[in-house]
C-alpha cells in the first residue's frame, strides 16, 4: 500500500538558518504531493503541491521539488523565522486508490529561536 | 468566513458512553473526510464521503461511524467509546476527491 516516511523531529534550528525536511513515499498509482503546515492549536493547512514527476511546489518561501526518480519531495526554505514553527506533514494522495485518501507521514516538529 | 467547524471543541467522556463529533462547512465541497491525529502516527483516515449520500471505510473504521445526508454535514459517531479512542479528531473536506483538502481545528476527545 501507499506510504509516506518523513524525517523524526523535533528539528530546532536559529533564526535564518537554511531548513530542509526529508520526505520520502511508495505508491502504486500516479500520486500528488503535499506539504501540510500545523500551527499550534490548530488544524492542517495546505502549504504547496505538486501533482506531477519535475513539478516544483512553492509557498511562502517553502518550496519542494517533485522526485519520481528518488521518490522523494523533500521540503526546503533558504532563511526560516520564529514564526515558521509548527509541525509539517508530507502527504500524498493516490488517484488509484478507490478512496482518493490522503496518506501521512508522521510529522516533523520545527522549532525555530530567535 | 467560510470553512469548517467542529464542534466541540474538546470533550472527555466516560467509557461506554456514546458520542457524536459535528462538522459542518459552508464551501459547498463534495468530498468530506474525518481523521484522527495521534502523537508519532500523524493522521489516519476513519471515514470519507466523496459526495451527499455516499460514505467509505477509510484505514481505522472500526468503532465508528458516519453519515452523509446532505452536502454540508458530515458527523462521527461513537456508538460504545473506548479509551483507545482518545485522540484529536479533524473534519475535512474537499471540491471533488483527490483535491487539496481543508481542515477543521479539531476537536479533542479523552475517553476514561
Amino acid at each position: 500500500g501507499d506510504s509516506v516516511t518523513q524525517m523524526e523531529g523535533p528539528v530546532t534550528l536559529s533564526e535564518e538558518a537554511c531548513l530542509t525536511i526529508n520526505c520520502t513515499y511508495t505508491a502504486t498509482g500516479y500520486p500528488s504531493l503535499f506539504w501540510y503546515v500545523q500551527y499550534p492549536g490548530e488544524g492542517l493547512q495546505l502549504l504547496l503541491k505538486a501533482t506531477k514527476a519535475d513539478d516544483k511546489g512553492s509557498n511562502k518561501g517553502f518550496e519542494a521539488t517533485y522526485r519520481k526518480e528518488t521518490t522523494s519531495f523533500h521540503l526546503e526554505k533558504g532563511s526560516v523565522q520564529v514564526s515558521d514553527s509548527a509541525v509539517y506533514f508530507c502527504a500524498l494522495s493516490d488517484r488509484n486508490n478507490a478512496g482518493n485518501m490522503l496518506t501521512f507521514g508522521g510529522g516533523t516538529r520545527l522549532m525555530v529561536k530567535p | 468566513i467560510a470553512g469548517i467547524t467542529q464542534a466541540p471543541t474538546s470533550q472527555i467522556l466516560a467509557a461506554g458512553r456514546r458520542m457524536t463529533l459535528r462538522c459542518t462547512q459552508d464551501m459547498r465541497h463534495n468530498a468530506m473526510y474525518w481523521y484522527r491525529q495521534d502523537l508519532g502516527l500523524g493522521l489516519r483516515l476513519i471515514h470519507y464521503s466523496n459526495t451527499a449520500g455516499t460514505t467509505g471505510k477509510g484505514e481505522v473504521p472500526d468503532g465508528y461511524s458516519v453519515s452523509r445526508a446532505n452536502t454540508d454535514d458530515f458527523p462521527l459517531t461513537l456508538a460504545s467509546a473506548v479509551p483507545s479512542q482518545t485522540s484529536v479528531y479533524f473534519c475535512a473536506s474537499s471540491e471533488q476527491a483527490n483535491q487539496p483538502q481543508h481542515f477543521g481545528d479539531g476537536t479533542r476527545l479523552s475517553i476514561l
